[in-house]
């Protein structure tokens, strides 16, 4: 148990709704990760924040959008949902980003399988 | 070209076998971990490391920093140890240090 927690574990919706993902990092730990592992696109980087800020993008279509609360969890909204969105997305955590040349090993939360209908 | 490159895709082996699982980057990196990904989905973080090597019970890791290449070694292999084995490099992007996966390894490891 890496000490990472998401919620749900599974989730069943269906073309153009709206999701809401969460994640509590590890007791601590202020970055929060957000990846999508789809079946053809293997794990992505979407988003990172860090104590409330967004501090880093990747791949995060317009319609997905996360933040960060005081409390240091974080909830991925994906909206209009398409059969693609379908993937399993995980929060990973780490005590602070990296800075510069430096990293700080991250730590994996068991994802949210989300199946679009 | 994908900066990370696993090799082999797939690997079925019998128990007890030596299994070598291959990674190649061709970005500057800052740290290196090797993941294993059970059926169920979930993650686990086997290694980090940023030279040299590291052991755990029965699984070696090493990297060669000047060669752009990581191993992950399992000794003794066990039908447990069936997973996919994922490659992820830290890599600075933009200012930020991210993670750049691999396309990952399937080991099946027959009883």
């Amino acid at each position: 148990d890496s000490g990472v927690t998401q919620t749900p574990k599974h989730l069943i919706t269906a073309t153009g709704q709206r999701v809401t993902l969460r994640c509590s990092p590890r007791s601590g730990d202020l970055s929060v990760y957000w990846y999508q592992q789809s079946l053809d696109q293997g794990l992505q980087f979407l988003i990172q924040y860090y104590n409330g800020e967004e501090r880093a993008k990747g791949n995060i279509l317009e319609r997905f959008s996360a933040q960060q609360f005081p409390d240091l969890h974080s909830e991925l909204n994906l909206s209009s949902l398409e059969l693609g969105d379908s993937a399993l997305y995980f929060c990973a955590s780490s005590v602070v980003p990296g800075e510069g040349f430096s990293y700080n090993e991250q730590f994996f939360g068991p994802g949210t399988r989300l199946t679009v209908l | 070209k994908n900066e990370v490159e696993q090799s082999p895709q797939n690997l079925t082996a019998q128990e007890g076998e030596f299994i070598t699982i291959n990674c190649s980057y061709s970005v500057g990196i800052s740290a290196l971990h090797w993941l294993q990904q059970h059926p169920g989905g979930g993650i686990v973080s086997l290694f980090m490391l940023s030279s040299g090597k590291k052991k755990h019970g029965r699984l070696i890791a090493t990297i060669n920093i000047q060669e752009k290449h990581s191993s992950l070694h399992i000794t003794a292999s066990h039908p447990r140890d069936s997973a996919v084995y994922i490659c992820a490099v830290a890599t600075l992007i933009q200012g930020a240090q991210k993670l750049v996966f691999g396309q990952g390894t399937r080991l099946t490891i027959n009883p």
